[in-house]
């Protein structure tokens, strides 16, 4: 166990719809990263935080959007999915903002299914 | 711009034998480099990491050596378990700005 947690496990929805996914960071790391990992695309980074504030920036589309509240938790909203969105999104978090291993601890993923 | 390579799998490999996934990178100045691993079902977990040129990062048995001349960082282990099977990731991080990960190389050890 990381110690990172993502809500939901899993998420069934159709195009056009709109998704929010969760991340919880190991208590203590200030950073939190998002990947996409699909079966075409392989494995991506999209956007980090570090400490409420954007710090990197991916290949994420604009249709995709992030943010960190205060207690350091995590969202990753994607609006307007088309089936190629469906992949397995990772949350990563970190103590620090920089070079500290993209994200040492990784959550277990939200496997998105769009139809 | 950064990129990553890794030799292409599956690699298939008995118990004990001796491991070696090669990964190259290309990247301006001096990125920081990471292996991941990912077993079945699960995320991924960082393996091991290297810095600067010459590092050697190691962990669990696995190590790679950051060799700047070759921009390469080969993993290593010099006798494979069954429970080593698993997804390995080569990634780099240029100055917390560019993170790239290779596409993966599944490794299958057979008892």
């Amino acid at each position: 166990d990381s110690g990172v947690t993502q809500t939901p496990k899993h998420l069934i929805t159709a195009t056009g719809q709109r998704v929010t996914l969760r991340c919880s960071p190991r208590s203590g790391d200030l950073s939190v990263y998002w990947y996409q990992q699909s079966l075409d695309q392989g494995l991506q980074f999209l956007i980090q935080y570090y400490n409420g504030e954007e710090r990197a920036k991916g290949n994420i589309l604009e249709r995709f959007s992030a943010q960190q509240f205060p207690d350091l938790h995590s969202e990753l909203n994607l609006s307007s999915l088309e089936l190629g969105d469906s992949a397995l999104y990772f949350c990563a978090s970190s103590k620090g903002a920089g070079a500290s291993g993209l994200g040492s601890f990784f959550g277990p993923g939200t496997r998105l299914t769009v139809l | 711009g950064n990129s990553v390579t890794q030799m292409e799998g599956p690699v298939t490999l008995s118990e004990e034998a001796f491991l070696t996934i090669n990964c190259t990178y290309t990247a301006t100045g001096y990125p920081s480099l990471f292996w991941y691993v990912q077993y079945p079902g699960e995320g991924l977990q960082l393996l091991l990491k290297a810095t600067k040129a010459d590092d050697k990062g190691s962990n669990k048995g696995f190590e790679a050596t950051y060799r700047k001349e070759t921009t390469s960082f080969h993993l290593e282990k010099g006798s494979v378990q069954v429970s080593d099977s698993a997804v390995y990731f080569c990634a780099l991080d240029n100055y917390g700005q560019n993170f790239v990960f290779g596409p993966g190389t599944r490794l299958s050890v057979l008892p």
